[in-house]
């Protein structure tokens, strides 16, 4: 059964054009977040949520946005997509914040700029 | 600044050998070490989370070490076969930094051919 749902698996956008990733959680953790991973790169944080306090990493450009409406569900938009934006958006989550915790993912979002 | 390296970035064997992946972190001031596998196109799925007050934690096949003191951990695969391939990356938070906060390895991919 999957825990950390992501959609869609495969966007296309056009350079420009805003653009939202969803992800979803059925563990009921506190914790959501966002990562960014280019080619053949480490994934980044790019920031995340724990409960309904947001938490941006400092490097994050402003281009990127969140959202999380509920436990449940959490967005990732991008206001003004670049080419240099292309790459695969990870969701996860954690029962709590405390480095402790192990960080579940999802499928990944791959995002394809135009 | 935590730096977590994976050396080599690309490892292939053929099936049934035994095989060991590297990866070294800067600041041995850790919580824990994390291994994830990361199929092509895929998110990432956790195979093993040591704590920093563990010496190893076992999986079935996969056998995790860690080393605090030198900044080493070992992802340990015995019996390897054609469905371990994959890419490989460690991952320990980022003491003092935002909770959660997993750095990354680049990874080590893995090729198992039958």
């Amino acid at each position: 059964d999957a825990m950390v749902i992501q959609n869609p698996r495969y966007q296309v956008t056009q350079f420009g054009k805003p653009v939202t990733l969803s992800c979803s959680q059925t563990l009921n953790h506190n914790v959501m977040y966002w990562y960014q991973q280019k080619s053949s790169q480490a994934p980044k944080l790019l920031f995340h949520y724990y409960d309904k306090d947001f938490n941006n990493e400092a490097d994050t450009p402003d281009n990127f946005q969140s959202r999380r409406p509920n436990t449940s569900f959490c967005f990732l938009d991008i206001r003004s997509p670049g080419l240099g934006d292309a790459a695969m958006y990870l969701c996860a989550t954690s029962r709590d914040a405390f480095n402790q915790e192990t960080q579940y993912f999802g499928p990944g979002t791959r995002l394809l700029v135009l | 600044k935590q730096e977590v390296t994976q050396i080599p970035a690309a490892l292939s064997v053929p099936e049934g050998e035994n095989l060991v992946l590297n990866c070294s972190f800067t600041d041995s001031a850790i919580y824990n070490l994390q291994w994830f596998r990361q199929d092509p196109g895929k998110g990432l799925t956790s195979l093993l989370l040591i704590q920093s007050s563990q010496r190893e934690q076992t999986s079935g096949r996969l056998n995790a070490s860690l080393d605090k003191s030198s900044g080493r951990s070992t992802l340990y695969i015995a019996a390897s076969q054609p469905g371990d391939s994959a890419t490989y990356l460690c991952a320990v938070p980022n003491y003092g930094g935002s909770q959660g906060n997993l750095i990354f390895g680049k990874g080590t991919k893995l090729s198992v051919k039958p």
